[in-house]
Order: C-alpha cells, then sequence, then structure tokens
C-alpha cells in the first residue's frame, strides 16, 4: 500500500532561514507527490506537485521542492522563510492501487519567529 | 472562477441529531472527495465521487454517507451523530481523478456536536 511519512509533528525557524519540511513515501510504481499548506479555520491550499521531469519543482509563495528517487524523499523548502508562512503543511501521494485516491501525511506544523 | 464552496460553514447539533453538509465543486470538475479534520487525527479520507458514482471509501461507520448529484455538488449525511463527530469536514475537488491533478478544497465546514 502507498504510504506518506512526516517525521516531525513540528518545525520552528527563524524569519529569514531557510526552512526545510521533509516528506518520505513509500509507493508501488511511479510516485506522484503534492504539497498543500492549510492557515488556521481555512482549507487546503496546493503548493506546488512532483509528476515527472526536474527533481526540483517550484510552486507557489517562492516554495520549491525537491524529489529524490533514492531516498524516497520530497522535501518542501524555502530559501527565506517569513513570518506569513507560518501553517500546517501536508504531503500526498496519489494512490495507483485505489482509484487515485490522495494519501496524507500526518502534517508539519511550521512556525516561523520574528 | 469560484472555487470549491462549502456549507454551512458552521453548525452546532445535538447527539442524535442528524447533519447534511453541501460542497460545490470548482465548475467543471467531476470529482469530489470528503476528509474529516480533528487535531488529534489529522486528515480522514471519507469518500470520493466521480460522475455520480462513489469511487473509493474510507475506513468510517456506516453513518457516515453521501452522494454526488449530476451537476457535480455532493453532500454527505451524518446521522445518529456523536460527540466523536465533532470535526472540521472538508470537502475537495478535482477536474477528473487522475495521477496528475491537484485537489482544490473548500474551507470546511466545522461541525460541533453537544
Amino acid at each position: 500500500a502507498q504510504s506518506v511519512a512526516q517525521p516531525e509533528d513540528q518545525v520552528n525557524v527563524a524569519e529569514g532561514n531557510p526552512l526545510t519540511v521533509k516528506c518520505t513515501y513509500s509507493v508501488s510504481g511511479n510516485p506522484y507527490l503534492f504539497w498543500y499548506v492549510q492557515y488556521p479555520n481555512r482549507g487546503l491550499q496546493f503548493l506546488l506537485k512532483y509528476i515527472t521531469g526536474d527533481n526540483l519543482v517550484k510552486g507557489s509563495y517562492g516554495f520549491e521542492a525537491e524529489f529524490n528517487k533514492s531516498q524516497t524523499s520530497f522535501h518542501l523548502k524555502k530559501p527565506s522563510a517569513l513570518v506569513s508562512d507560518s501553517a500546517l503543511y501536508f504531503c500526498a501521494v496519489r494512490d495507483l492501487e485505489s482509484n487515485y485516491q490522495l494519501i496524507w501525511g500526518a502534517g508539519t506544523k511550521l512556525i516561523i519567529k520574528p | 472562477k469560484a472555487g470549491v464552496t462549502q456549507t454551512p460553514r458552521y453548525l452546532i447539533k445535538t447527539r442524535g441529531q442528524q447533519v447534511t453538509l453541501s460542497c460545490s465543486p470548482i465548475s467543471g470538475h467531476r470529482s469530489v472527495s470528503w476528509y474529516q479534520q480533528t487535531p488529534g487525527q489529522g486528515l480522514q479520507f471519507l469518500f470520493e465521487y466521480f460522475s455520480e458514482t462513489q469511487r473509493n471509501k474510507g475506513n468510517f461507520p456506516g453513518r457516515f454517507s453521501g452522494r454526488q448529484f449530476s451537476n457535480s455538488r455532493s453532500e454527505m449525511n451524518v446521522s445518529t451523530l456523536e460527540l466523536g463527530d465533532s470535526a472540521l469536514y472538508l470537502c475537495a475537488s478535482s477536474l477528473v481523478a487522475a495521477v496528475n491533478t491537484e485537489a482544490f478544497f473548500g474551507q470546511g465546514t466545522r461541525l460541533t456536536v453537544v
């Protein structure tokens, strides 16, 4: 079965520093990976996706993610964190064995301190 | 282009009652998924509909049901409400259910069972 793991419940970063939110996956076949962000009392917003091609994927709000097949990882990154980046981040993978259902990680709370 | 609309935004119900939540997907989107989000359990998949057919179902009791109409609007129903059903219920729509399509989320319905 496909699965996604976000090993950190919370990540704390100082404003202006680079940030990384980790995601690892387990799939049979090619992975189709997504990152979403959720602000308080809101729905999830799509950030970026990896389907095929370049391992570095650029997305919304200055975020990017690096796909690493050998490490089965898809970490979310940003060169310089903003206080407004503080939110809950979810990684997801399409489950090809279950009609392309999205399988979600548990989420990582990102806190950017001024 | 209007986003995913969920109504109502907030609901307070009493144990034992039933509730119906509504989701209007983005125009042209045929796939609608429902999720339950609680602080301790993260995002839990309820079900997915595509062209009025249920394609996937999560591991929830039969008290949780849903349907999709010919215009792609979807409703979910919870009967015999329990205190543990208090959660944010999120709806997401996709153009189609395919590996490379991202889902777009509504702002959710906050259900409180007292």
